[in-house]
């Protein structure tokens, strides 16, 4: 069985500061993993990936990931935030070796602060 | 750049009846998946073609729900009868099967089903 966990429902942060948004995942076997933003009433759009060598993952619109396999974490980062990130945030796992699915976590709310 | 296309977006419907949604993938992609998204929750997967086989529908419920890709390119995925509890946003998803599970899977905007 794999399962994503995102502990925070709702991430705040003021413009131009960091952000984190957490997200813990369990697999059996090594773990791909995704990270997808979602807007209001539309579908979700990637924003990167996860599958093999370096452990700093960038992706689209300067978000980045850290892939920790001891912790089995895979948070999203981004140095300075944006109104405009504002949105709900997926983290999603896919065991190499299993299903192609992707089972998604139950979604962090980003609210950043002009 | 080449988008998933999904319709209706909105969709009002009461219980018992039937209701109907359609999804495009990108063009060139093998596999196609519907998620289900309960307001509030993550997206849940119904069902995986690739091409025109079904790979997984383990998760749809057989006795309301239908889905056919018959030609390998687009899907249709039906409710019948509708219940109260189907209310959500229903997503389609594409992927190339080239890598397999390392590839990204590209999502349609949804349709938003409500049942009354």
């Amino acid at each position: 069985a794999q399962s994503v966990a995102q502990p925070e429902d709702q991430v705040n942060v003021a413009e131009g500061n960091p952000l984190t948004v957490k997200c813990t995942y369990s697999v059996s076997g090594n773990p791909y993993l995704f990270w997808y933003v979602q807007y209001p009433n539309r579908g979700l759009q990637f924003l990167l990936k996860y599958i093999t060598g370096d452990n700093l993952v960038k992706g689209s619109y300067g978000f980045e990931a850290e892939f920790n396999k001891s912790q089995t974490s895979f948070h999203l980062k981004k140095p300075s935030a944006l109104v405009s990130d504002s949105a709900l945030y997926f983290c999603a796992v896919r065991d190499a070796t299993g299903r192609r699915a992707l089972t998604f976590g139950s979604g962090t709310r980003l609210q950043v602060q002009p | 750049e080449a988008e998933v296309a999904q319709s209706p977006r909105y969709k009002i419907t009461e219980k018992s009846q039937a209701v109907a949604f359609w999804c495009d993938p990108i063009s060139g992609h093998a596999t196609l998946y519907w998620y289900r998204q309960i307001l509030g929750q993550g997206p849940e997967l119904l069902v995986q073609f690739q091409d025109e086989s079904v790979v997984d529908d383990s998760q749809l419920p057989k006795d309301r729900f239908s889905a056919e890709r018959l030609k390998g390119v687009d899907s249709t995925l039906k409710i019948q009868p509708a219940e109260l509890g189907d209310s959500a946003m229903y997503l389609c998803a594409s992927s190339p099967s080239v890598r397999g599970s390392q590839e990204t899977q590209y999502f349609g905007p949804g349709t938003r089903l409500l049942v009354l």
